[in-house]
């Protein structure tokens, strides 16, 4: 298995364009989330997403769109890169239902990171 | 969730055990205490958690004071790979939706 693979790993975009950070996981996992990580701080959920076609908002959601089409990929858009949205972003992934919570591996497992800069 | 506090910074000899301190005293009943850590601009990876007992797998242990109040993570053979920063989370389980909430964290450095 792959897990979590990000891509780009690296990009610079200009004040006012726009892109499109993709995520991928290849372990059936059900939920994914998307991370900013700010230097020297913690990370902070942009994003969530529970299943195909079931996302929601975490606790910076501004500035930033996702969609889940299917179970393995979970995009994140920038549409208007503002300086603000220099970051390291990671996604992640885990497995959970309550009908075999024993199954669950209540664990999330991370991409490497995408590195964006807005000049 | 209630809120971790963890040193910024600590130094451990390579090949020595490295303990590290997390304070949650606000901690309810069902929640469990996560260790994550992140080696330099890597993805978190994920290391333990627990509840109230003590805690072993193949990477470290999780000890748990009674009162639940704050927990160590131990590396019981440190080495320079090691070197990351540690993050102590407190969260309910056996919720579908896992909100993780990094703090800072406490910064490791393995030394030979």
């Amino acid at each position: 298995n792959a897990g979590v693979t990000q891509t780009p790993k690296f990009r610079i975009l200009k004040i006012g364009q726009s892109m499109t950070l993709q995520c991928a996981q290849d372990m059936n996992h059900n939920y994914m989330y998307w991370y900013r990580q700010d230097p020297g701080m913690g990370l902070k959920l942009i994003y969530y997403s529970v299943g195909a076609g079931i996302t929601d908002k975490g606790e910076v959601p501004n500035g930033y769109n996702v969609s889940r089409s299917t179970t393995e990929d979970f995009p994140l858009r920038l549409e208007l890169a503002a300086p603000s949205q220099t970051s390291v972003y990671f996604c992640a992934s885990s497995y959970w239902m309550t009908s075999v919570m024993n199954r669950s591996t209540d664990t999330q497992y991370f991409g490497p990171g995408t590195r964006l800069t807005v000049l | 969730d209630a809120k971790t506090t963890q040193p910024p910074s600590m130094d451990c000899a390579e090949g020595r055990a490295a303990n590290l301190p997390c304070n949650h005293s606000t901690i309810s009943g069902n929640e469990y205490v996560y260790w994550y850590r992140q080696i330099h601009s890597q993805g978190p990876q994920y290391i333990i958690h627990g509840l109230k007992n003590n805690e072993t797998n193949e990477m470290a242990s999780l000890i748990i004071t009674e009162d639940r109040k704050s927990s160590t993570l131990i590396l019981p053979h440190a080495t320079l790979r090691d070197t990351a920063v540690y993050y102590c989370i407190v969260r309910v389980r056996n919720t579908g939706f896992q909100k993780l909430v990094f703090g800072t964290g406490t910064r490791l450095l393995v030394s030979p």
